[in-house]
């Protein structure tokens, strides 16, 4: 069936420094890839997203990548600030099933040390 | 503006107690989504709604669950004879968009514990 693979599920770095999460997609078909930032107990906020003709975007300190012959899609947040420190999920959407449905990560916690 | 709105926050039942957790979406918004989120995973999918009409429920875990959106607006997930394994947060997210991909705007969250 879908799955997404996100990798690390921890991450620590220091501030100011690059971090970068990564995930792995099945279905081919999917054509939209959002990430998403939770913060305990709030709801998930959509921080970037990529369509699949795109290969890069970016907004500020915030970009993603996307490979689609490899299946795989990354979030690059440099310049990192303590209230970066959530937990991070990326998404894969397709249409297969007929229903525009989220495949989500395990997600990623990270932790911006002062 | 307002955003998806979720009714109770916090839910506390008996096993075997049957619940039934509220989602107001964004007005206008066509599309209508629960997922489960397990403590510490991702939100997994339950089913969809466009307008009135579920679409699809493939990722209903068990017929204890069940959902409606009678009038395209807001959707009731209801569970039957709770267990202790749906201890969780059940989101519901909406989208304007009907037939492709775009953003869903998720809401609080309903956290519902399982004694």
């Amino acid at each position: 069936g879908e799955n997404v693979e996100q990798h690390p599920s921890t991450l620590s770095v220091q501030e100011g420094d690059s971090a970068v999460i990564k995930c792995t997609y099945s279905d081919s078909a999917s054509n939209y890839f959002p990430w998403y930032k939770q913060e305990l107990g709030k709801r998930p906020q959509l921080i970037i997203d990529i369509r699949s003709n795109v290969g890069e975007k970016k907004d500020q300190r915030i970009a993603v990548t996307l490979n689609k012959t490899a299946k795989h899609f990354s979030l690059h947040i440099t310049e990192t600030q303590p209230e970066d420190s959530a937990v991070y999920f990326c998404a894969a959407m397709g249409s297969t099933s007929g229903t525009y449905k989220y495949i989500f990560g395990t997600g990623t916690r990270l932790k911006v040390l002062a | 503006g307002a955003g998806v709105s979720q009714s109770p926050r916090y839910k506390v039942a008996k096993r075997g107690q049957d619940v039934a957790l509220r989602c107001d979406p964004i007005s206008g918004h066509v599309s209508l989504f629960w997922y489960q989120q397990a403590l510490g995973q991702g939100p997994e999918f339950l089913t969809y709604f466009q307008n009135e009409a579920q679409l699809d429920k493939s990722g209903l875990p068990s017929d204890r669950f069940f959902a409606e959106r009678p009038e395209g607006s807001v959707s009731t997930l209801k569970i039957q004879r709770t267990q202790q394994e749906d201890s969780a947060v059940y989101l519901c997210a909406s989208s304007p968009v009907v037939a492709g991909a775009g953003e869903q705007y998720f809401g609080p969250g309903t956290r519902l514990t399982v004694t």
